[in-house]
């Protein structure tokens, strides 16, 4: 089946500084793109969804300065964490659609720890 | 919007014997419904899916799902357990091939040896 690779799989950052998660579809184009967050023992958060070449669109309460999400090609997605702070600290998840027959798959998640 | 519930926060069981898992979802005029499980500090295994026809699903490792239209539920059961099914799983929802999955709380299944 179709993969996702999210790259890097766990990051330790220092509270202040950006951290950059990239998500791959790696044998299919997807024109849509999902991030999730998941905090300890807890479902799975919509942050936002992002489209090959226009603006991510945002869920309620996340904020679109602190999480910018980039969609560049087919088969790229990043999240990037602006000045993350402890309270950023979650596992990240994106998920990809395949373009066509909308076969949704997903990435094995990236943890973010900002100490 | 769309919304699903997991009833059972925990379920511990035996090895070797049946469970379910319960879902239900909020009604709408159409629905794709899924099974998804995930093992400590990885990403989500798609078990099973039920997009249209046989109401009655077949997955990954022995699980099967049912959807119930009148009962606004997609219930996941396997007749009997291992060890190695011990994980979290959750069940999601979209309306449309467009619109993102939305997940409920998550069960958490526990095999007792």
């Amino acid at each position: 089946g179709a993969v996702v690779s999210q790259h890097p799989s766990r990051v330790i950052c220092k509270s202040g500084t950006s951290v950059k998660i990239e998500c791959r579809s790696l044998d299919f184009q997807a024109t849509t793109m999902f991030w999730y967050r998941q905090f300890p023992k807890q479902s799975l958060m919509l942050m936002a969804t992002s489209n090959e070449g226009s603006k991510a669109t945002y869920e309620q309460g996340v904020e679109k300065d602190k999480f910018l999400i980039n969609h560049a090609s087919l088969t790229l997605s990043t999240l990037t964490v602006t000045s993350a702070h402890p309270e950023d600290s979650s596992f990240y998840i994106c998920s990809a659609r395949e373009q066509g027959n909308g076969e949704l798959f997903f990435g094995e998640g990236s943890r973010l720890t900002v100490l | 919007a769309q919304s699903v519930t997991q009833l059972d926060s925990q379920v511990p069981v035996f090895e070797e014997a049946p469970v379910e898992l319960r879902c239900n979802y909020s009604s709408s005029v159409s629905v794709y419904l899924f099974w998804y499980v995930q093992y400590p500090n990885q990403g989500l295994q798609l078990l099973l899916k039920y997009l249209s026809g046989s109401t009655l699903v077949k997955g990954i490792n022995g699980f099967e799902a049912e959807f119930n239209k009148s009962q606004t539920s997609f219930h996941l059961r396997k007749p009997s357990v291992h060890i190695s099914d011990t994980a979290e799983y959750f069940c999601a929802v979209t309306n449309s091939g467009n619109t993102p999955l939305v997940f409920g709380k998550g069960t958490r299944l526990s095999v007792i040896a």
